[in-house]
């Protein structure tokens, strides 16, 4: 019963360095979103995508891209990596088109930017 | 702009005991929904329960229910025989009904909780 899944678990990036975070749902969800949790903080919104062929900004976009390849899988690019990059994400997806539907998150990936 | 604060950084609680982790939130919305999620050291994010802004009924799932107060705008939840296994952080969050970014969940910076044997 896999859910969301997320690869790599552990990353470390020089500053410059570019990285995707890659992953999949196998719950047929519509919505998938990416989200970052830094120190002593709860998770923030990075981008999401309502449904396959769509994405939007979420709260802290800055240094990011993301790509909905298919309606299994929603990557992660970090184009030119930051420390303040530094952080653990979550993909999460949802059933989506109703509001409030559940979002269940994968187990994380731990990125650090030196 | 939504809003969820949880006051107490970290709690304890014996084994067996019951124990309240509260949240307020702001909002001026009607709808909305609010959760509880649980982050053992795994860093897995793990829903523990969720609630309806119209629905009067406090939400239960086992040995976990919450108290919604919404005119306080309050959501605490209460543990009730506390396992060994509860030991984590949790997060209360808001997501809006309508409107703005789909799945914006909104959190707490949360609450750290260990169960001492």
């Amino acid at each position: 019963n896999a859910g969301v899944t997320q690869t790599p678990k552990f990353q470390v990036l020089k500053t410059g360095q570019s990285m995707t975070l890659q992953c999949a749902q196998d719950m047929n969800h519509n919505s998938m979103y990416w989200y970052r949790q830094d120190p002593g903080m709860g998770l923030r919104l990075i981008y999401y995508s309502a449904s396959e062929g769509t994405t939007d900004k979420g709260e802290v976009p800055n240094g990011y891209n993301v790509s909905r390849l298919n309606k299994r899988e929603f990557s992660l690019r970090l184009e030119s990596a930051a420390p303040s990059q530094t952080s653990v994400y979550f993909c999460a997806s949802s059933e989506g088109q109703v509001f409030g539907n559940t979002i269940y998150f994968g187990e994380g990936s731990w990125l650090t930017v030196v | 702009a939504q809003t969820v604060t949880q006051s107490q950084p970290e709690m304890s609680v014996q084994e067996a005991e019951t124990v309240t982790l509260s949240c307020t939130y702001d909002t001026s919305e009607n709808n909305y929904y609010l959760f509880w999620y649980k982050q053992p050291p795994s860093r897995q994010m793990i829903l523990v329960i969720r609630q309806e802004a119209y629905k009067q009924q406090n939400a239960t799932e086992n040995r976990f229910s919450v108290n919604f107060q919404k005119a306080a705008k309050s959501f605490s939840l209460k543990i009730s025989d506390s396992q060994l296994g509860d030991t984590a952080m949790y997060f209360c969050a808001f997501m809006k009904h309508y409107g703005g970014s789909q799945g914006n969940l909104i959190f707490g910076k949360g609450t750290k909780l260990s169960v001492k044997p």
